[in-house]
């Protein structure tokens, strides 16, 4: 069974950068794609970005230019770094792993955490 | 950007009645279409991919139809534990993939 686990700061500063870790167990990170999903406080989901071993992240537009999502093999995880970050950005963010191979539903979720932006 | 809308905004159904909750995409996504359930404070769950087809797991009371722009989850008899909000999600025109704003099916 596929168990995946954020971890990172619960509080970040406007105009820092967010620093998240998704910790894959149960299974191997060099298949299949991952994800990063935010939504905030009482809102709806938001896709952030995906990821997959061999391949180029690939990135929604409207956070394209702070977003970069990267692969670490050696420790089956991936990680989300979002820059420039402001009170908008305040959300749960959840790693997820696509259910099928490619860019296709979400099969698989972190509990999420919970990222504060405050000075 | 393909936008999904969902209705209604809230469905309040009694134990044991059927639910039916709509999602509509602004272009046409095929059957590249999922459905979540989402209870507070935990994550969505997967409950109906490529439109129509549960994952292993999920009850039968959840079924999905329809294709193109238009798309249906049906609960046929709504348990207690069934009460959370709905999300529908497209994969079929990337960057961006796309949810739903969510239905919120509550206790009548």
């Amino acid at each position: 069974q596929v168990q995946l686990q954020e971890s990172g700061p619960g509080l970040v500063k406007p105009s820092e950068t967010l620093s998240l870790t998704c910790a894959v167990s149960g299974g191997s990170i060099n298949s299949y794609y991952w994800s990063w999903i935010r939504q905030p406080p009482g809102k709806g989901l938001e896709w952030i970005g995906y990821i997959y071993y061999g391949g180029s992240p690939n990135y929604n537009p409207s956070l394209k230019s702070r977003v970069t999502i990267s692969l670490d093999t050696s420790k089956n995880q991936f990680s989300l770094k979002l820059s420039s970050v402001t009170a908008a950005d305040t959300a749960v963010y959840h790693c997820a792993r696509h259910y099928s191979y490619g860019p296709s539903s979400f099969g698989y979720w972190g509990q999420g955490t919970l990222v504060t932006v405050s000075s | 950007e393909i936008v999904m809308t969902q209705s209604p905004v809230t469905l309040s159904v009694s134990p044991g009645e059927r639910a039916t909750l709509s999602c509509r995409a602004s272009q046409s996504v095929g059957s590249s279409l999922a459905w979540y359930q989402q209870k507070p404070g935990q994550a969505p769950r997967l409950l109906i991919y490529a439109a129509s087809t549960r994952p292993t797991g999920i009850p039968a009371r959840f079924s999905g139809s329809g294709s193109g722009t238009e798309f249906t989850l049906t609960i046929s008899s709504l348990q207690s534990e069934d009460f959370a909000v709905y999300y529908c999600q497209q994969y079929n025109n990337w960057p961006p993939l796309t949810f739903g704003p969510g239905t919120k099916v509550d206790v009548k």
